[in-house]
């Protein structure tokens, strides 16, 4: 059982905008302004898109923006793309002794 | 430019033990944390461990305390991932992953995964 709970799949057409929820705890999500995203395409390694809940790497499209409130964090990826089907997944800091927690993963399809 | 260059694949049979590798270059190899993530086939990612290769400090889930050992060679700017005794449930790919910074909490470079297959 995952820490973060994400949505197992999400769809969307080409051009529209899709989010990716992430629910966690005031002990990670809720108490920290430390969530990340990652996008993973198949047999690939994983690739920062998201930090601090809302900021984006040099070379990130700006389609990508991310955002929290509460204990829920967001992806959302506007204008999509066939490109950006793949797995996404949350992280967090956490308080407890695991230091960091993922969540369980989302299949974006671009319809 | 930052690259972290992992070990290549392993077949193992139960029982045995492995060491698994994660070069960095590119950096300063001692300045950041790299950590191990495991994903099962078909699954999500874990996080395992972390080390901080400057002075060795180690933290691990407690999911994988005493399952498996982080040690980092800072001569050869290289982190591995041992195991002991492997069960069938090893079975996966792991990637090695730098923290950002000291005090960062994400993981921006990655390396491309050794796949670990465990089987009798």
């Amino acid at each position: 059982q995952s820490a973060l709970t994400q949505p197992a799949s999400v769809s969307g057409s080409p051009g529209q905008s899709i989010t990716i929820s992430c629910t966690g705890t005031s002990s990670d999500v809720g108490g920290y302004n430390y969530v990340s995203w990652y996008q993973q395409h198949p047999g690939k390694a994983p690739k920062l898109m998201i930090y601090d809940v809302s900021n984006r790497p040099s070379g990130v499209s700006n389609r990508f923006s991310g955002s929290k409130s509460g204990n829920t964090a967001s992806l959302t990826i506007s204008g999509l793309q066939a490109e950006d089907e793949a797995d996404y997944y949350c992280n967090s800091y956490t308080s407890s002794s695991t230091f960091w927690v993922f969540g369980g993963g989302t299949k974006l399809t671009v319809l | 430019e930052v690259q972290l260059v992992q070990s290549g694949a392993e077949v193992k049979k139960p029982g045995e033990s492995l060491k698994i590798s994660c070069k960095g270059s590119g950096y300063t190899f001692t300045s950041y944390w790299i950590g191990w993530v495991r994903q099962m086939p078909g699954k999500g990612l874990e996080w395992m461990g972390i080390i901080y290769p400057g002075d060795s400090d180690t933290r691990y889930s407690p999911s994988f305390q005493g399952q498996v050992s982080i040690s980092a060679d800072k001569s050869i700017s290289t982190a591995y991932l041992q195991w002991s005794s492997l069960k069938a449930s090893d079975t996966a790919m792991y990637y090695c992953a730098r923290r950002a910074g000291y005090n960062y909490h994400y993981f921006d470079y990655w390396g491309q995964g050794t796949l670990v297959t465990v089987s009798s």
